[in-house]
């Protein structure tokens, strides 16, 4: 079957470094996705992944490796804004998106 | 108005009504989507539009009913729902669906539907 794993909550400091680790197992893959969902709110877009690698945006980085089927999301000078659910999802063979339960993670001054 | 609107943002039904869901795109995507999220629950994939044609149902009951009349509009019609149906019901839409960064997908702010 298909699965997606990553931590159900995590908890950091404001100004601090935090990485949110996602491990999947797809029926092919076609891109690895990253979205941010603050509570009541739409999921917003953060990164695609589909060649290994770093990619950085800003305070946000994301990182993928295929051969380990794993990636990740780092978020640097966290700020109390950054406190919502982040959501990793795998484009599979069939192009359709499979989803990570989310993470939550929480902020404290 | 800009990106996915969805209307109601909430909705509080019995199990013998029937309402619909709508969810409008602003971004001149091809496909649309229809998505369940329960708490702590992956989101749930229920339809897929690309071009007003559907391409997947993954077994959705029969009491959930959509629509997509123009590439713009997407409609979920509901009759005879069970309890164990609330949840949020969010839209999604992307420019296309064979793969790569196109097939991002942007998201309306959701329906919060409860079933009494």
């Amino acid at each position: 079957g298909q699965n997606i794993d990553q931590p159900t909550e995590m908890t950091a400091t404001e100004g601090a470094i935090v990485q949110i680790n996602c491990t999947y197992q797809t029926s092919g893959f076609n891109g690895l996705f990253w979205y941010q969902q603050h509570a009541g709110e739409a999921p917003t877009f953060l990164s695609y992944n589909v060649l290994d690698g770093l990619e950085e945006k800003g305070r946000f980085s994301s990182f993928l490796s295929r051969s380990k089927g794993y990636s990740y999301l780092l978020l640097k000078e966290l700020q109390m804004k950054d406190s919502a659910s982040y959501l990793c999802a795998v484009q599979d063979s069939n192009y359709q998106l499979i989803w990570g339960a989310g993470t939550k993670l929480i902020i404290k001054p | 108005e800009t990106g996915v609107t969805q209307t109601p943002r909430h909705l509080v039904m019995g199990m013998t009504n029937k309402k619909s869901l709508k969810c409008e795109q602003h971004l001149g995507h091809n496909a649309m989507y229809w998505y369940k999220q329960s708490a702590k629950k992956p989101l749930e994939l229920m339809f897929v539009y690309s071009l007003e044609e559907r391409v997947e149902n993954n077994s959705v009951p029969s009491r959930f009913s959509p629509e997509c009349p123009n590439s713009s509009h997407l409609f979920l019609h509901l009759h005879t729902l069970q309890p164990e149906d609330s949840a949020l019901y969010l839209c999604a839409s992307s420019q296309d669906r064979g793969g790569g960064p196109g097939d991002t997908q942007y998201f309306g702010p959701g329906t919060r539907l409860t079933v009494l």
